[in-house]
């Protein structure tokens, strides 16, 4: 079936450093690709998506491409900041993700020390 | 806008006993909330799918009469969990969905320990 896998955490760096969170995933179709990011004490927000194959979803600086040829879908940030502490889950959807067939990762926790 | 609330953020109750939680769509109507399931260390799972004024669509290996689903207007869903377990312990989350918007806004969650 389908699924995700997303590296484990916690990833912790200092302020400005390079971040990437892998995340890989198998589908039967053509999915949509998602990272959410919660914050503490929050709901899921959704932080970018890619609905094809070369799509680059960007937000907050942060960016990552749908790439079918490795079904990856690797979540980077060239300088992150304190306020990026946060947990991060990779998604899929197959219809979008809007009829609530979203699969997600376990997510990555993120801490970034000042 | 689009924010999603969940009531209560924590419970703790005895075995036995029923639990309700609530999830609230504060500025916009939800046409569709969804319930997820997350055990520590482990992935949102999707617990049911419910749609104001229908009946809830839940996801193989849930079982609809423990866990009671009621859709009453666009703007509230609330979950049951009858006669907790241990077993029940989890972190619950909602999410809501407009029509035609293709993003989802989830609540915050419920941390459930049943003793």
């Amino acid at each position: 079936g389908d699924s995700v896998t997303q590296m484990e955490g916690p990833v912790t760096l200092s302020e400005e450093a390079f971040l990437t969170i892998n995340c890989t995933y198998t589908a039967t179709g053509y999915p949509s690709l998602f990272w959410y990011v919660q914050y503490p004490g929050e709901g899921l927000q959704l932080l970018l998506k890619a609905t094809k194959a070369d799509d680059k979803g960007s937000n907050k600086g942060f960016e990552a491409t749908y790439r079918k040829e490795t079904t990856s879908f690797h979540l980077e940030k060239g300088s992150v900041q304190v306020s990026d502490s946060a947990v991060y889950f990779c998604a899929l959807a197959i219809n979008g993700g809007s009829q609530g067939n979203l699969i997600f990762g376990k997510g990555t926790k993120l801490s970034v020390k000042p | 806008g689009a924010v999603v609330s969940q009531h209560p953020s924590r419970v703790i109750c005895k075995s036995g006993t029923s639990v309700k939680i609530e999830c609230r769509s504060l500025d916009f109507q939800a046409t569709t909330m969804f319930w997820y399931r997350q055990f520590p260390k482990q992935s949102l799972m999707l617990m049911a799918t419910s749609n104001e004024g229908s009946k809830a669509t839940y996801e193989q290996g849930v079982e609809k009469d423990k866990f009671l689903i009621n859709h009453a207007s666009l703007t509230l869903s609330t979950l049951t969990v009858t006669s907790a377990h241990p077993e029940d312990s989890s972190f619950y989350i909602c999410s809501a969905g407009r029509t035609g918007r293709e993003t989802q806004y989830f609540g915050p969650g419920t941390r459930l320990l049943v003793l």
